[in-house]
């Protein structure tokens, strides 16, 4: 059965510097998101992304975010200059039809 | 705003016994209504998802859930539980637009414990 994959599982940075979260979405899929979940807290809406371009950010979603489709393939999450309150889980998603959005196994990113 | 209230954070249930997961949602419309659940290191699994018609759907693992309009309520249910049940369950809705995709809301989770 199809999945999207994340890369790497954990991630573990300094803060200030730059990370890039990767996804490979399913491939037939059109839509593609990030979520994040903070250790206890809710899953939270991070961005959406269809055709080549963002179709919706929340507030948490500032100018240090930004994603991007460099190949047609990778689906990926840039934090410019990370902060200790980025700490959380990552999770990628995708969906073709239906608002079925199918989740990646997420990311753990830990900064220090 | 749109939000997704879990009232239970932790439920524990003896195997065999029945479960009840309750979600109750905010909404101006009926939304479209997802259960997902997650074990311990994995992503997020759907269960089961509402968007019209029947208002009792079935899901994956033998799990179903009623969506009651007067209620605003989505609650989740398991006739009988099983060990390998015990994770983290999340009920989520996403708005009903037309022309998108839109994105999930989630409510806070509830963490499900299983004794033997």
């Amino acid at each position: 059965e199809p999945e999207v994959t994340q890369t790497p599982s954990h991630q573990v940075t300094q803060m200030g510097q730059e990370v890039i979260l990767r996804c490979v979405p399913i491939s037939n899929h059109l839509y593609f998101y990030w979520y994040r979940q903070i250790l206890g807290q809710k899953v939270e809406f991070l961005v959406s992304f269809y055709n080549n371009e963002i179709s919706e950010k929340s507030e948490i979603f500032d100018d240090q975010f930004s994603v991007e489709r460099p190949d047609g393939s990778n689906f990926t999450l840039k934090i410019r200059s990370t902060k200790l309150e980025d700490s959380a889980m990552y999770f990628c998603a995708s969906v073709v039809v239906s608002y079925e959005q199918y989740f990646g196994p997420g990311t753990r990113l830990t900064v220090t | 705003a749109q939000s997704v209230t879990q009232p239970d954070i932790h439920i524990t249930v003896s195997e065999g016994a029945s479960l009840e997961l309750r979600c109750n949602y905010s909404y101006g419309a009926t939304p479209y209504l997802f259960w997902y659940v997650q074990s311990p290191g994995q992503g997020l699994q759907l269960l089961l998802k509402y968007f019209s018609g029947d208002t009792l759907v079935q899901g994956i693992k033998g799990f179903e859930a009623e969506f009651k309009r007067s209620q605003s309520s989505f609650n989740l249910r398991r006739p009988s539980v099983h060990w390998s049940d015990a994770a983290e369950y999340f009920c989520a809705v996403a708005p009903m637009f037309s022309g998108g995709y839109n994105k999930l809301i989630f409510g806070a989770g509830t963490r499900l414990a299983v004794h033997p």
